[in-house]
């Protein structure tokens, strides 16, 4: 499994807002590491979507927002699109492992 | 604009030894660290290997350490992923991508290409 956890899946309707979680622990995002969020549309190259928590690249949209408080972090989704439908992955740095992690990816399916 | 283009993927025998290359185009190779991820079928994304900006370091997934090698060629603006040894379970598209930060102050991955297949199957 994942040294990230996330949801398997999210959904919403459109117009609405989902949020998706990540929860680490005391070596990666516990340890202060920064927590980066991606969107993937399967076939195509991975999207960086936010990083250093809660900064947006960019071009994305102000409907993204993420957030990071203890060994945790989160990504919120504004004003769901039938475009956002995709998958999701957070990704941070374990100190323990000395290795990049990612959490196990979360669907996002617009109603 | 920035540019990643996977190539040298395929069938491959297990114990096999392909090599991937990642062409970059858009930036300046030489001042960026790189990143190899990979996402089996059906399964979310994994990472495989981290080499600094001048190739002097380099770090590895404990599930590759001593069978693929990561390398570069700033001059060739090309990354790569030297593969030996090859599982059933390193099926997947493998991802290069450029990286931000130095890797143990938490890197990230800024861009990425989007993907070349090895299927490991005899």
């Amino acid at each position: 499994q994942s040294v990230l956890t996330q949801p398997p899946s999210v959904s919403g309707a459109p117009g609405q807002r989902v949020t998706i979680s990540c929860t680490g622990s005391r070596s990666n995002i516990g340890a202060d590491y920064e927590v980066h969020w991606y969107q993937h549309f399967p076939g195509t190259a991975p999207k960086l979507l936010i990083n250093h928590n809660n900064n947006r690249p960019s071009g994305v949209p102000d409907r993204f927002s993420g957030s990071k408080s203890g060994t945790s972090a989160s990504l919120a989704i504004t004003g769901l699109q039938t475009d956002d439908e995709a998958d999701y992955y957070c990704q941070s740095f374990d100190n323990r492992l000395s290795a990049v992690v990612f959490g196990g990816g979360t669907k996002l399916t617009v109603l | 604009q920035v540019q990643l283009v996977e190539s040298g993927g395929g069938v491959v025998q297990p114990g096999g030894s392909p090599r991937l290359s990642c062409a970059v185009s858009g930036f300046t190779l030489s001042r960026y660290g790189m990143q190899w991820v990979r996402q089996a079928p059906g399964k979310g994304l994994e990472w495989v290997a981290f080499i600094e900006y001048d190739g002097q370091k380099v770090y590895y997934a404990d599930s590759v350490k001593g069978r693929f090698t990561i390398s570069r060629d700033n001059s060739r603006n090309t990354l790569y992923l030297q593969m030996k040894s090859l599982r059933e379970e390193d099926t997947a598209v493998y991802f290069c991508a450029r990286s931000r930060r130095e890797f143990e102050s938490g890197t990230y991955l800024d861009y990425w290409g989007q993907g070349v297949l090895i299927t490991v199957s005899s």
